[in-house]
């Protein structure tokens, strides 16, 4: 099941920089996204979603941006602390019907060197 | 801040055994799940639960996998004669909505051996 991909299984970037994980999907039926962020021996925690009448949503630091076109999204960090290491999966739903399932990425292990 | 409690954190269990993965949903919340991680695989969904049925279920929630709603808080996945390859991390979520916003727990970690 290759319905969401995110190519890079790692990043490293020096504090204070941007990080700019990417996130790639085929199915042209999910209409909400999601990103995730997981620490070891913890369960995956919500950061951010956009819908797919978006094209950009934003949080604070957490940026999302999504090009339904490309059928790719990206999460843009800004500025990168070390307390954002962690292994952050893309995610992606089709809302039709409530309760439906999210379709994981595989996930990108992001490091923040200080 | 309301979260999802998983119990216990580390099951073993011996092939061929029933096991019972335990979950306290956000009291709340209307929707309830069940994901699992395969030790450098993804995150998969297994079922979804709403109103006291079962809304949505993969391809691996087989026979061999039942989820109930014994009582008003708890939300369990029952395995009935595990398989080495049921060894993972299972995640049970909730959410109120059931759409986005999904609250994981810690997860429990299940080898078989």
């Amino acid at each position: 099941d290759q319905q969401v991909k995110q190519n890079s299984p790692s990043l490293s970037v020096q504090e204070g920089r941007i990080s700019i994980l990417n996130c790639d999907y085929t199915n042209s039926m999910f209409d909400y996204f999601l990103w995730y962020k997981k620490y070891p021996a913890e369960g995956p925690t919500f950061l951010i979603s956009i819908s797919s009448i978006k094209d950009k949503n934003e949080d604070g630091r957490f940026t999302v941006f999504l090009n339904k076109s490309a059928k790719h999204l990206s999460l843009h960090i800004v500025p990168s602390q070390p307390g954002d290491s962690a292994v952050y999966f893309c995610a992606a739903i089709k809302r039709e019907t409530s309760g439906s399932r999210l379709t994981f990425g595989e996930g990108t292990q992001l490091t923040v060197n200080p | 801040e309301p979260e999802v409690t998983q119990t216990p954190s580390h099951q073993v269990t011996q092939m061929g055994q029933e096991v019972i993965l335990r979950c306290v949903p956000i009291s709340n919340h209307l929707y309830f799940y069940w994901y699992r991680q395969i030790l450098g695989q993804k995150v998969e969904f297994l079922v979804s639960f709403y109103n006291n049925e079962i809304s949505e279920k993969s391809e691996i929630f087989d026979d061999q996998f039942s989820v109930e709603r014994p009582d008003g808080s708890n939300f369990t996945l029952k395995i009935r004669s595990t398989k080495l390859e049921d060894s993972a991390m299972y995640f049970c979520a909730s959410s109120e909505l059931g759409v986005g916003g999904y609250t994981f727990g810690s997860g429990t970690r299940l080898t078989v051996v």
